[in-house]
């Protein structure tokens, strides 16, 4: 079956903009969530979406927003971006009951200049 | 969930054996070990995970102690795609908690 696809793979914004990011996961997860890599921080967790509803949320700041969908497929949004977003952004789909692996997407790779 | 301690890097001959090492002595009774594989600028991917008996599988065996305070992934035979960062997770069992917490991981560059 289809693994978990983010659209766009690579992307350049200017500082100020907004980005949204897109997540479709595996057919039959309901879970998604959202992490940011850097090589300063590593990976850190953005939120997590279960069946429409944010369940879990990390440290970031309100600039950084999510949402899902009724076909579990999830975007983020990033406003008023700032330099230190540049990352890869990764996406993680699981079904999301019990204690289940995630899969991850290959990622969205943000540079802001 | 409990922090992990892994190697910052390791180095191993393609066709040996590689034993990564992690520690988490905080772990609880409900927590699982899982084990995750970076390759570079790709998603991390699950390798393996346990809660308290040794598992193998196709890519890999992990070897939890008795105490659980620490485990071992095993790559019987490590390949040069193997070389990726490899981070052990703790992480507690059940619905409701479904964010990793991802330390720096161990660097495995395996050498031809």
């Amino acid at each position: 079956k289809a693994g978990v696809t983010q659209t766009p793979r690579y992307l350049i914004k200017t500082r100020g903009q907004q980005v949204t990011l897109s997540c479709s996961p595996i057919s039959g997860h309901r879970s998604v969530s959202w992490y940011q890599q850097t090589p300063g921080q590593g990976l850190q967790f953005l939120f997590e979406y279960f069946s429409e509803t944010q369940r879990n949320k990390g440290n970031f700041p309100g600039r950084f927003s999510g949402r899902q969908f009724s076909n579990s497929r999830s975007e983020m949004n990033v406003s008023t971006l700032e330099l230190g977003d540049s990352a890869l952004y990764l996406c993680a789909s699981s079904w999301g009951g019990g204690d289940t692996e995630a899969f991850f997407g290959q990622g969205t790779r943000l540079t802001v200049v | 969930d409990a922090k992990t301690t892994q190697p910052t890097s390791m180095d191993c001959a393609e066709g040996r054996a590689a034993n990564l090492p992690c520690n988490h002595s905080t772990i609880s009774g409900n927590e699982y070990v899982y084990w995750y594989r970076q390759i570079h600028s790709q998603g991390p991917q699950c390798i393996i995970h346990g809660l308290k008996n040794n598992e193998t599988n196709e890519m890999a065996s992990l070897i939890i102690t008795e105490d659980r305070k620490s485990s071992t992934l095993i790559l019987p035979h490590a390949t040069l795609r193997d070389t990726a960062v490899y981070y052990c997770i703790v992480r507690v069992a059940g619905t409701g908690r479904r964010a990793l917490t991802f330390g720096s991981g161990t660097r495995l560059q395996v050498q031809p």
